[in-house]
């Protein structure tokens, strides 16, 4: 079956750099996705990447995608306090009834101030 | 904006007792997605509907857990019997279309088996 890494954890601080990096393994996949997750709440959409794509690049964050290695990376630029949360990379997995995600085991990101 | 919404936030239940969950999906997305999360880990897929039909179940989804959208609109999902290993949070997305594949999540429901 499919399976999506994560490093499990990243601190940085505040004003700094943030880069979380994923592996996937399902190279048909079309969408990769970065979700992030606050304690107790749902997931909420960062950006996504098209698999034709190399980069993308939204406000502060850059997603890169080396279709090679299955490697994507998320970059926040100027971490702040309230970027502290659990980021979740996640593919899109097609079966023969539609698509759905996989999800990696998510980063968890501290920023200290 | 009215993104996916789902009732309750938070059950508390005993071991043995069956729960409904309700998901109201953005308006006019046709598909409809269920994950569940445990502690620590990222969501784990379970089931889908394009409109009113169940087009995919996970392994994952037991005999005591059925989900329905009977109207192509909201979701319920039910577990039957409940176990203390049901303890998670169930998560609901829905997306536009099979092209637009964009999944937008709610806020979960965190159940606890007691």
């Amino acid at each position: 079956g499919e399976d999506v890494e994560q490093s499990l954890f990243l601190s940085v601080r505040e004003g700094d750099s943030s880069v979380i990096n994923c592996t996937y393994t399902d190279s048909s996949s079309t969408y990769l996705y970065w979700y992030k997750q606050e304690p107790g709440a749902g997931l909420q959409l960062l950006t996504y990447i098209f698999s034709n794509m190399d980069m993308k690049q939204d406000q502060r964050l850059t997603v890169l995608l080396n279709k090679k290695d299955k490697h994507l990376s998320l970059r926040i630029a100027d971490t702040q306090t309230g970027d502290s949360a659990i980021y979740f990379c996640a593919e899109i997995t097609w079966n023969n009834a539609g698509n759905m995600l996989t999800f990696g085991g998510g980063t968890r990101l501290m920023v200290k101030p | 904006d009215t993104g996916v919404s789902q009732n309750p936030r938070h059950k508390i239940t005993k071991r043995g007792q069956n729960v409904t969950f309700r998901c109201d999906p953005i308006s006019e997305h046709n598909r409809l997605y269920w994950y569940r999360q445990t502690l620590g880990q990222g969501p784990e897929f379970l089931t889908y509907f394009q409109n009113e039909a169940q087009l995919e179940k996970s392994r994952l989804l037991s005999d005591r857990f059925s989900a329905e959208r009977p109207k192509g609109s909201f979701s319920t999902l039910e577990i039957q019997r409940t176990e203390q290993g049901d303890s998670a949070m169930y998560l609901c997305a829905s997306s536009l279309t099979e092209t637009r594949t964009t999944q937008y999540f709610g806020p979960g429901t965190r159940l606890l088996v007691l």
